[in-house]
This record gives C-alpha cells, sequence and structure tokens, in this order.
C-alpha cells in the first residue's frame, strides 16, 4: 500500500542555519503531497502541498519540490527561527473518492536561539 | 471562526466505560476523518466519511464506532474503552477529492487517557 518515509529526528539546529527534512513516498497512483505543521498542544496545520510531477509547494519561506523520479517531498528553508520549532509531517493524499491522507510519522525540529 | 470543533479537549476515563467524541466542521465540507496519533506513529487513520450517509474503516477500526449524524458533524465512539485507546484523537475535513483535494483541515485534538 501508499506509504510515506522521512527522517526521523529530533532535528537541532541554530536559528538561521539551513534546514532539510527529507521525505520519501511509495504510491501506486500520482498522488499530491502535503507538510503538515504541529505546533504543541495544537492540531496539525497544512504548511504546503503540490499536486504533480515538478511542482513546488511554498510558504512562510518553507518550500518542497514534487520529484517524481525520486518520489521524494524533502522540505527546506533557507534560515529558521526558534518560532518554526514544532513537528513536521509528510502526507500524501490518494486519488478515492474519500481521498485518505497517509502521513509520515514526524519530525521534530528545535531551533536553538 | 471557521473550522473543525472537537469537543471534549480532555478526558479520562476508566476501563471498560464508554464515551463519544464529537466534532463539527461548519465549511461545508464534504468528507471527514478521524485519527489517533500516538508517540512516534504520526497518524493512523480510524474511520472516514467520504460523504454524509457513508462511512468506512480505516487503519486501526477496532475498538470504535461512527456515526455520520449530517454534513456538519461526525462522531467517534468508544463502547468499552481500553488502556491501549489512550491517545490524542484528531477529527478532519476536506473539501476535494482526487486531484482537487487540497488538504484537510484539523480540529484542535481530544486527549484521552484510559486508566
Amino acid at each position: 500500500g501508499d506509504s510515506v518515509t522521512q527522517m526521523e529526528g529530533p532535528v537541532t539546529l541554530s536559528e538561521e542555519a539551513f534546514l532539510t527534512i527529507n521525505c520519501t513516498y511509495t504510491a501506486t497512483g500520482y498522488p499530491s503531497l502535503f507538510w503538515y505543521v504541529q505546533y504543541p498542544g495544537e492540531g496539525l496545520q497544512l504548511l504546503l502541498k503540490a499536486t504533480k510531477a515538478d511542482d513546488k509547494g511554498s510558504n512562510k519561506g518553507f518550500e518542497a519540490t514534487y520529484r517524481k523520479e525520486t518520489t521524494s517531498f524533502h522540505l527546506e528553508k533557507g534560515s529558521v527561527q526558534v518560532s518554526d520549532s514544532a513537528v513536521y509531517f509528510c502526507a500524501l493524499s490518494d486519488y478515492s473518492s474519500a481521498s485518505k491522507i497517509i502521513f509520515g510519522s514526524g519530525t521534530r525540529l528545535s531551533i536553538r536561539p | 471562526n471557521a473550522g473543525v470543533t472537537q469537543t471534549p479537549k480532555f478526558q479520562v476515563l476508566k476501563t471498560g466505560q464508554s464515551m463519544t467524541l464529537q466534532c463539527a466542521q461548519d465549511m461545508n465540507h464534504n468528507s471527514m476523518y478521524w485519527y489517533r496519533q500516538d508517540p512516534g506513529m504520526g497518524l493512523r487513520l480510524i474511520y472516514y466519511s467520504a460523504s454524509e450517509g457513508t462511512t468506512d474503516k480505516g487503519e486501526v477500526p477496532n475498538g470504535y464506532n461512527v456515526s455520520r449524524l449530517n454534513k456538519r458533524e461526525f462522531s467517534l465512539r468508544l463502547e468499552s474503552a481500553a488502556p491501549s485507546q489512550t491517545s490524542v484523537y484528531f477529527c478532519a475535513s476536506s473539501e476535494g477529492a482526487g486531484r482537487n483535494n487540497y488538504g484537510y483541515t484539523f480540529g484542535s485534538g481530544t486527549r484521552l487517557t484510559v486508566v
């Protein structure tokens, strides 16, 4: 079945460092891909998405490109801030009528001032 | 504010007790979902409802039942709670399907402890 694999955390960086969180997927079709962010004590929020190969999703300085050839959707940010500390989930959506979303296990990111 | 509302936010149950988690959305979304979140395991789908009047099992449905009461409301019931059901439960809704799936809107979660 479809699945998502993302790098294990925790990831700890200094403020203004470059961030990459790796994500790869397995899917039988051509899923939509997402990154969600979860701040402490809150629900998940959609950070960005891409619906087809070579699409780039972007939001709040974060970017991810849908790479069909490598089945990847790595999350990047050029200069992280303390406020980016959170858990990040990579996810994919199948094409059934229900469009269930399958999540990776999450990567905890901590940014040091 | 528009969104997904879950109640209660916190609950402690004794083993064998029953309870219903409530979820309502005011965005006129067709699809609704229940997930549980456990440390190191991400989110796992319990049940979903593609449209009003339909429900289907997800990855981990055992020990749960659901009701899609109307387009707005989707409840999750634990008939006889077990310690293994200690988790954080999230309800979500979405508008589109397939390539038109714009992603979920999540509620803030219910933290359930079964002792």
